[in-house]
């Protein structure tokens, strides 16, 4: 149980132009979704905190115009990098929380890896 | 201060040895600490999670809890080289708070 899937897993595209990346939970209902970002050798960073059906909260210095996150279902939520540029070029992981469980254990995503050229 | 402390290592151990990680937090308001291990390129995965004071055995993990003191460790017993990864503490307050991970090395 509690798997977290992302797609596409590897993107490669071409300055200027809009990525899509979807994280989704495939046996439990997520109310609250994470989106992270990671760096080569870094620590995960927290990029926004979505929950069903409201608008994200952006941790501080993220832009949300460029980071366009929905959350429409409970099972789904979507990342869309803007105008990707070649500094957004990173690994992006979501997780998942499981809304019916007490505790609040995130599962993790794949990740998808973005290189912008 | 940081809300959740860890070691960023590197920390090397031999092979079938007790590898020892440690993590402390700022918030007593805790409630839930967990385990995650992180392999180079891929994202992190659960290992496991505790709420009480005290320890907790799954396999060759042990998560030890102690509130007072603010600190939660993860022992890695018999330690294989496939433990080799950067592992992350991440603590539970008013927010999700992940450390920034100890990098493990079990040398062959």
């Amino acid at each position: 149980g509690a798997v977290v899937s992302q797609h596409p897993s590897w993107v490669i595209c071409k300055s200027g132009t809009s990525v899509k990346i979807e994280c989704r939970s495939l046996d439990f209902q997520a109310t609250t979704m994470f989106w992270y970002r990671q760096f080569p050798k870094q620590s995960l960073m927290l990029m926004a905190t979505s929950n069903e059906g409201s608008k994200a909260t952006y941790e501080q210095g993220v832009e949300k115009d460029k980071f366009l996150i929905n959350h429409a279902s409970l099972t789904l939520s979507t990342l869309t990098v803007t105008s990707a540029h070649p500094e957004d070029s990173s690994f992006y992981i979501c997780s998942a929380r499981d809304g019916q469980l007490l505790q609040e254990t995130q599962y993790f995503g794949p990740g998808t890896r973005l290189l912008v050229l | 201060q940081k809300e959740v402390e860890q070691n960023s290592g590197p920390l090397s151990v031999p092979e079938g040895a007790i590898a020892s990680l440690n993590c402390t937090y700022s918030d007593r308001g805790s409630q839930s600490f967990f385990w995650y291990r992180q392999y180079s390129g891929k994202s992190p995965e659960l290992i496991m999670f505790i709420y009480s004071n005290g320890d907790k055995e799954d396999g060759r993990f042990t998560a030890q809890l102690n509130k007072a003191s603010q600190y939660v460790s993860l022992l890695i017993r018999d330690s294989q080289p496939s433990d080799s990864a950067t592992y992350l503490c991440a603590v539970t307050g008013n927010q999700f708070y992940f450390g920034t991970g100890t990098s493990l090395t079990v040398i062959p």
